[in-house]
């Protein structure tokens, strides 16, 4: 069964608009929530990551909200740019016991100039 | 330069061929892992290892093989019973515990069957 589930799977939004890419797990030993940004033709990298003990974490424009009690997170762009159009991956992993990371099926956004 | 290199970037298998991609970590990583990507897909886990001599099965490890003789060195074999190659194969590295877990993900392998 899937681990982490990420909606949409796609998505567009138009240059300074905001985009909202949402992700929910069942597995409450998951204590580390990464998200990952996945250009064409290359690894993803490291974007922004949260630990449920706030609710939220905020990287210039990227925003990570966190809902223990809902076990969801979500990843905001503020003032989407072009630059952003990349495909997003969240993902799950418990800190403390070696566990593997569990990825969402990935969002692919296009910021439209 | 600390990372995680994959190569080649590029490879091409004929078919009831293996194949090998490698894949080296200089970060002291303890934990590796190999996943495939195919269009539009998400990432789906092939194989992990937690410490050198020690791997497990990921969701989808039929018609691969993997071996971590030594903790910098991953490599995935793809070998001829996998019927549908075809994808982009990502090596990853990470602390197996502890706060800085991140994942670090090479720049990839892109096999196609000719």
């Amino acid at each position: 069964q899937q681990q982490v589930k990420q909606s949409p799977q796609s998505l567009i939004v138009q240059k300074g608009g905001i985009s909202i890419i949402n992700c929910a797990y069942e597995n409450t030993a998951f204590d580390y929530f990464p998200w990952y940004q996945q250009f064409p033709g290359k690894g993803p990298a490291l974007l922004i990551a949260i630990r449920p003990d706030v609710s939220e974490k905020k990287e210039g424009r990227f925003t990570i909200s966190f809902n223990k009690s809902a076990k969801q997170f979500s990843l905001h762009i503020m003032d989407s740019q072009p630059g952003d159009s990349a495909t997003y991956f969240c993902a799950a992993k418990a800190l403390y016991n070696f566990n593997k990371f569990y990825f969402g099926s990935g969002t692919k956004l296009n910021v439209k100039p | 330069d600390g990372g995680i290199t994959q190569s080649p970037k590029y490879l091409f298998r004929k078919e009831g061929q293996n194949v090998t991609l490698s894949c080296e970590q200089n970060l002291n990583h303890d934990a590796m892992y190999w996943y495939r990507q195919d269009p539009g897909q998400g990432l789906r886990l092939i194989y992990y290892s937690q410490i050198v001599n020690d791997f497990q099965k990921g969701d989808i490890a039929e018609g691969y093989s993997v071996s971590r003789e030594k903790k910098e060195s991953f490599p995935l074999t793809v070998t001829s019973a996998q019927k549908n190659p075809t994808a982009f194969y990502l090596c990853a590295s990470s602390f197996d515990r502890g706060v800085n877990t991140e994942a670090f993900f090479g720049q990839g392998t892109r096999l196609t069957v000719v």
